[in-house]
């Protein structure tokens, strides 16, 4: 069984570009979560994709967006990024939406933004 | 709203001490708590979770937590460090409906030999 893989490893990216981040979800997974983890500091929630739709959003600016496709992998899209975006940016799938299904963390994407 | 704070932000022990990582949460309903291992460049482990059931929840490597209402705490605790536990840990509760995390800030933990 296959985990949760992400892509790419590592990314650097200017001030005012955007990125688009690349998430599998493990085998049987409907469920999403897209955390951020600035250096020293905990994951903190983005958004979840349940089934292609968004199903629940943290505190984070609309230009942070998300999809989910009907293989249930996922993107993370950043526009107008600004030098606080540095980040690890991690995936989490679970077998279906709610408090009771077990996250599973891939190895996250660290970004760089100059 | 609910939320976790891990009490020191570095521990150290020496090989075959106690560990013990703090954990106390704030939650207005009935909390689901884990904790989290992350090794450098790596993702997130789960280690355990406490759903409402035993209070004393065992995890994987010999960790194990106690889940204590009065207290609002939720201590990680192994009883003899090796030094491959070196490593990040995370405490977590459950914010929303959809069962997002909300993590504390993290304890890195160093094992001297």
């Amino acid at each position: 069984e296959t985990g949760v893989t992400q892509s790419p490893t590592h990314l650097i990216k200017t001030r005012g570009q955007q990125v688009t981040l690349r998430c599998s979800s493990q085998s049987g997974h409907n469920t999403v979560s897209w955390y951020q983890q600035a250096l020293g500091q905990g994951p903190q929630f983005i958004f979840q994709y349940y089934r292609e739709e968004e199903n629940g959003r943290g505190n984070f600016p609309p230009r942070f967006s998300g999809l989910q496709f009907p293989n249930y992998s996922s993107e993370l899209n950043v526009n107008a990024l600004e030098l606080d975006d540095s980040a690890l940016y991690l995936c989490a799938s679970s077998l279906d939406a709610g408090t009771t299904y077990e996250q599973y963390f891939g190895p996250g994407t660290r970004l760089t933004v100059t | 709203a609910q939320s976790v704070t891990q009490l020191g932000s570095h521990v150290s022990v020496s090989e075959g001490a106690l560990v013990l990582l703090r954990c106390n949460y704030s939650s207005s309903v009935p909390p689901y708590l884990f904790w989290y291992v992350q090794y450098p460049n790596q993702g997130l482990q789960l280690l355990l979770k406490y759903t409402s059931a035993a209070t004393l929840v065992k995890g994987i490597n010999g960790f194990e937590a106690e889940f204590k209402k009065s207290e609002t705490s939720f201590h990680l605790t192994k009883p003899s460090a090796h030094m491959s536990d070196a490593a990040e840990y995370f405490c977590a509760v459950t914010g929303g409906s959809q069962g997002n995390l909300i993590f504390g800030k993290g304890t890195k933990l160093s094992v001297k030999p």
